[in-house]
């Protein structure tokens, strides 16, 4: 089935070490998104790719780094620079950017021990 | 800056009855406006899309409207069921190539 995959679900980090969350889709859409849910806040845009070998930042970034090297892989690193980084990440996929419908993926809950 | 507030965190209402859902938006005038149903721990999925051109929407048992002069998107579901329960998210378009999302509401339909 054509769809979303993020891995993994849930994912516990020490403090100033790296972790990357997997995105892979076969929906064969060119745009990706990764966004960050906290409790009491809607989702915010991390990063943002329409096209393979190009990514844009979005509005909370800082911390962060994406390679879009295939078209149906966006893997998002957090980094030991990122101040806050537990919470429930979610990457999606769409056609035609955001005016059309987004595909999401069940999203990753990272732990910061 | 843009202000996107969903009417209530929590939303309790009647098996049967029709559950409204209100999304205002502020300093901003956004080209279309979707909605999305998440349940705990899942992604979110999408319901529908309104365009500014467009008064009302409707798929099935839901119905969108978007008031542009009140700033407003109404989400309708008439016929509510326990299958319902969600928090259902609103997203207005908040540039070229983003989407500011609600906080979102959560429906508990009571049988």
């Amino acid at each position: 089935d054509g769809g979303i995959t993020q891995s993994p679900k849930y994912l516990f980090r020490k403090e100033g070490q790296n972790v990357t969350l997997s995105c892979e889709q076969n929906l064969n859409h060119d745009a990706m998104y990764w966004y960050r849910q906290d409790p009491g806040q809607g989702l915010r845009l991390i990063y943002y790719s329409q096209i393979v070998n190009d990514f844009q930042k979005g509005d909370i970034a800082e911390g962060y780094s994406v390679s879009r090297e295939k078209k149906e892989s966006f893997p998002l690193t957090v980094t030991s620079a990122q101040k806050n980084p537990t919470a429930f990440y979610l990457c999606a996929s769409s056609v035609t950017g955001h005016t059309g419908e987004l595909f999401f993926g069940e999203g990753s809950r990272l732990t910061v021990l | 800056s843009q202000k996107i507030e969903q009417n209530s965190e929590a939303l309790n209402i009647q098996e049967g009855k029709t559950a409204t859902l209100t999304c205002n938006y502020t300093n901003y005038s956004p080209a279309y406006l979707q909605w999305y149903r998440q349940d705990p721990g899942r992604g979110p999925v999408f319901l529908l899309l309104i365009r500014e051109n467009e008064k009302e929407k409707r798929k099935e048992r839901l119905k969108v409207t978007f008031d542009t002069t009140l700033k407003q998107s109404l989400f309708h579901i008439t016929a509510s069921q326990p299958a319902d329960s969600a928090t259902y998210l609103c997203a207005p378009q908040g540039g070229a190539n983003n989407l500011f999302f609600g906080t979102g509401t959560r429906l508990t339909v009571i049988p």
